[in-house]
């Protein structure tokens, strides 16, 4: 089956520093990657995802590079913020008309200090 | 619009147990998956449901059991509770199609198996 592995475990930047959080994958088939955030006492949520035909998404001060030949996903966080502390979790899976499920990287807890 | 509701939010319970968790996914909504997150091993996969049958299914043992109602409400049940089942149980809703594949997460049930 799908193995997620994600780096660092944690990490801590200065308010205003760019974060980024390297994720790899084993199953060349999974074609969706999305990166969830989690804050203390909340569910995850989706912040953004990427889906295999794209090498590269951005949304605001969040981005997501693919790179399916070396099957790494890379979130990148820039001009960080005090409410950008969270546990982040990178994921992959295959959608198909069968339904999904995500094989989760083990979490990267970042803390921005101001 | 509301949200993926999780009863009970805490449970204490006693080894050899059972417990049954409760989720609401967002109206609209065919597909729910289960989540167990623990500090070792992270997020993973239980089972998903959609339209009232499993669609998929993780590793684990046959005391992990659920089902999906009509009204797309699911209910996991753990039998035989060990310490390790002690977890954040996690219910996420999506439309359950294909190529759409954001899940939305409740708040969890934060099962304690003493």
């Amino acid at each position: 089956g799908e193995n997620v592995e994600q780096h660092p475990s944690t990490l801590s930047v200065q308010e205003g520093d760019s974060a980024v959080i390297k994720c790899t994958y084993s199953d060349s088939a999974s074609n969706y990657f999305p990166w969830y955030k989690q804050e203390l006492g909340k569910g995850p949520q989706l912040i953004i995802d990427i889906r295999s035909n794209v090498g590269e998404k951005k949304d605001q001060r969040i981005a997501v590079t693919l790179n399916k030949t070396a099957k790494h996903f890379s979130l990148h966080i820039t001009e960080t913020q005090p409410e950008d502390s969270a546990v982040y979790f990178c994921a992959a899976s295959m959608v198909v008309a069968a339904g999904n499920k995500l094989t989760f990287g083990g979490g990267t807890r970042v803390l921005v200090k101001p | 619009k509301a949200g993926v509701t999780q009863t009970p939010r805490y449970l204490i319970k006693t080894r050899g147990q059972q417990v049954t968790l409760s989720c609401s996914p967002i109206s609209g909504h065919r597909s729910v998956s289960w989540y167990q997150q623990t500090p070792g091993q992270g997020l993973q996969f239980l089972f998903e449901y959609f339209s009232e049958t499993q669609r998929n299914k993780g590793n684990f043992p046959g005391r992990f059991s659920g089902r999906q109602f009509s009204n797309s409400r699911s209910e996991m049940n753990v039998s035989t509770l060990e310490l390790g089942d002690s977890a954040l149980y996690l219910c996420a809703s999506s439309s359950g199609l294909s190529n759409t594949g954001e899940l939305f997460f409740g708040e969890g049930s934060r099962l304690t198996v003493l």
